[in-house]
């Protein structure tokens, strides 16, 4: 099963308005990564938010995670065209204190934002 | 300029032929992956390496082997074991390798191989 399952899988709103987009996981983590993918190109690292961290901010993006739900949320406030692409949520999952190195990706959101 | 390269671009391979799609990055980073993506999904972790001259295998590396003889540079061959290779591969680094709290990926723009 997916370590990260992002909702909704797509997501269609007008510039200038907010695009949330949720990931829920199933099991503990070190920290919780979202990345943003043009179509046919690589992902770009977004915003880091560690297991102890509950809220982080980044220009237009607000990350959020709730680790007793094992959820995290992705807001992008005042939309621009230009946001249009994939978002993941990849987690590093915990091993007793140290991070495995890996992450695990999920099957990502994508927003299309009209002019 | 730092970053990851991958070539090729598009590459396109007969049944039957192995192809070895390249990974460099000039980061200095340690550890580097390779992943999987198909139409409309996330990605899978093929390959990783934490370390030069070592590397482990991912969730679905059946079909696939690497080789990591430089730090700089993380090969991947896909091979005519693997049944359904037309796929999107992207490369990954980070600085850390396990073991601490942060380990941010950098992506390569990705090899798209399609076999005829």
């Amino acid at each position: 099963s997916q370590q990260g399952e992002e909702d909704p899988q797509a997501l269609s709103i007008q510039e200038g308005e907010n695009a949330t987009m949720n990931c829920s996981y199933k099991t503990s983590i070190n920290n919780l990564q979202w990345y943003r993918q043009n179509s046919g190109r690589g992902l770009v690292h977004l915003i880091l938010i560690r297991s102890n961290e509950r809220e982080k901010h980044s220009g237009r993006l607000r990350v959020t995670l709730d680790t007793s739900k094992k959820s995290s949320s992705l807001l992008i406030t005042a939309s621009r065209a230009a946001d249009t692409a994939s978002y993941f949520c990849a987690t590093d999952r915990y091993a007793g204190g140290t991070s495995y190195g890996k992450l695990t990706f999920g099957q990502g959101t994508i927003l299309t934002v009209h002019p | 300029d730092g970053g990851i390269t991958q070539s090729p671009k598009y590459l396109f391979r007969k049944e039957g032929q192995n192809v070895t799609l390249s990974c460099e990055q000039n980061l200095n980073h340690d550890a580097m992956y390779w992943y999987r993506q198909d139409p409309g999904q996330g990605l899978r972790l093929i390959y990783y390496s934490q370390i030069v001259n070592d590397f482990q295998k991912g969730d679905i590396a059946e079909g696939y082997s690497v080789s990591r003889e430089k730090k700089e540079s993380f090969p991947l061959t896909v091979t005519s074991a693997q049944k359904n290779p037309t796929a999107f591969y992207l490369c990954a680094s980070s600085r850390l390798a396990g073991g601490h709290e942060e380990n941010e990926q950098f992506f390569g723009p990705g090899t798209r191989l399609t076999v005829l």
